[in-house]
């Protein structure tokens, strides 16, 4: 069955570096998201992509967050300086149709000391 | 604003128990409702979900039926067994504008099933 999936599972980072999250989506998947989790609280939609451009983003999503589809199958989150309260659980989802079925990746650990 | 709410956890059963967790809503639009299923160490898993008012979404032995008079989605499993064990989220989306289907989440339920 197709999955999507997401590297690294856990990334550790100091205040003020840059990280990039990867996500491969589901090969014939058209939508692409990035939500988050912040330990012990709600998860948090943070953006959607469709069509090579954001569709929406949330208040959470700043100037300081960027999202791209480099090529036919990867989708990144990147983080240009990483500030402790970004340390959440980032995990990636796909869609084939917008509005209902999100298929989501195991998520990636980031830490921020 | 749209906002799901669930009941408080964690919750602890015993194996075959009957098992009801809760979920209201409030959303600007007509949403559709989902659950959604986090096992240990996994990512979020559609469970069950349904689009329109008294559509009934089911999965697994799980139940949930979109209420809209009382703007919930309870989740429901007559006999849980030990592996049912997992994080349970409820979620809805509504469309609509520039919309594509933004999931807002409750806070998450916690399951325990012992033996």
């Amino acid at each position: 069955e197709p999955e999507v999936t997401q590297t690294p599972s856990h990334q550790v980072t100091q205040m003020g570096q840059e990280v990039i999250l990867r996500c491969v989506p589901i090969s014939n998947h058209l939508y692409f998201y990035w939500y988050r989790q912040i330990l012990g609280q709600k998860v948090e939609f943070l953006v959607s992509f469709y069509n090579n451009e954001i569709s929406e983003k949330s208040e959470i999503f700043d100037d300081q967050f960027s999202v791209e589809r480099p090529d036919g199958s990867n989708f990144t989150l990147k983080i240009r300086s990483t500030k402790l309260e970004d340390s959440a659980m980032y995990f990636c989802a796909s869609s084939d149709r917008g509005l209902y079925e999100q298929y989501f990746g195991p998520g990636t650990r980031l830490t921020v000391t | 604003g749209n906002s799901v709410t669930q009941m408080e956890g964690p919750v602890t059963l015993s194996e075959e128990a009957f098992l009801t967790i809760n979920c209201t809503y409030t959303a600007t639009g007509y949403p559709s409702l989902f659950w959604y299923v986090q096992y240990p160490g996994e990512g979020l898993q559609l469970l069950l979900k349904a689009t329109k008012a008294d559509d009934k979404g089911s999965n697994k032995g799980f139940e949930a039926t979109y209420r809209k008079e009382t703007t919930s989605f309870h989740l429901e499993k007559g006999s849980v067994q030990v592996s049912d064990s997992a994080v349970y989220f409820c979620a809805l989306s509504v469309a609509g504008g520039t919309s594509y289907g933004k999931l807002t989440f409750g806070q998450g339920t916690i399951l325990t099933v012992h033996p």
